[in-house]
């Protein structure tokens, strides 16, 4: 059965802080890996992640893949009250997402 | 416009009850989804429809019962509820072919309280 694995499960930081969420993977047949964000309601999503080393890019966020050390991370930068949310990270295989436990960060005024 | 929308937004019944959820979505995708998300925030799949065809069962109880009268729709359909049924249930879409995959949309979610 895939596995997926996030670290931490929570962490509060300041405003203007930077965070790091980590999520490792075992899964047959690897493809991708996906980042979402859940505030209070639906996940929305972030990233695509396919290939190892290529850092993707949104504004404040970024996240990498390792495909040999089977993990991601995600990086928060100059946090805002905002990027309050729980950030959830999946892998796709045969017509389903496998999510991870989720991490909830939350950042303080 | 809503891409994926479910009705209703919160249900609370009774044990014992039976109750649907509705979803629709109006993207053109060939694959639809239900998500159990519990107490916890743990979003766990239960079922996956291509084409409007099952194709993911994971080991949920028969007392669900989905339904995919045509491509944007995927329902659910909950007999006897129990209290441990209580969670949040979240359909979601995506062009999926089973070798390519691309990002799955959510619906906004439907709190079930079971009392």
């Amino acid at each position: 059965e895939d596995k997926v694995v996030q670290s931490p499960l929570s962490l509060v930081v300041h405003e203007g802080d930077t965070v790091t969420l980590n999520c490792s993977y075992e899964v047959t047949n690897f493809r991708s890996l996906l980042w979402y964000k859940q505030e209070k309601k639906a996940p929305t999503f972030l990233f695509m992640l396919t290939s190892s080393g290529i850092e993707k890019k949104s504004g404040r966020l970024s996240s990498i893949l390792d495909k040999k050390e089977l993990f991601s991370i995600l990086n928060i930068t100059a946090t805002q009250t905002g990027d309050s949310a729980v950030y959830l990270c999946a892998v796709p295989n045969d017509y389903k997402l496998s999510f991870g436990a989720g991490t909830t960060v939350t950042v303080r005024a | 416009d809503t891409a994926v929308s479910q009705t209703p937004k919160y249900l609370v019944t009774q044990m014992g009850n039976d109750k649907s959820i509705k979803c629709e979505q109006n993207l053109g995708h060939d694959t639809m989804y239900w998500y159990k998300q519990d107490s916890k925030k743990f979003l766990k799949i239960m079922f996956s429809y291509n084409n409007k065809e099952l194709i993911i069962n994971e080991t949920v109880p028969n007392r669900f019962s989905p339904k995919s009268p045509d491509k944007a729709h995927l329902n659910l359909h909950i007999n006897s509820l129990e209290l441990g049924d209580s969670a949040v249930y979240f359909c979601a879409s995506s062009q999926d072919t089973g070798v390519s995959y691309n990002e799955q949309f959510f619906g906004p979610g439907t709190r079930l309280t079971v009392l």
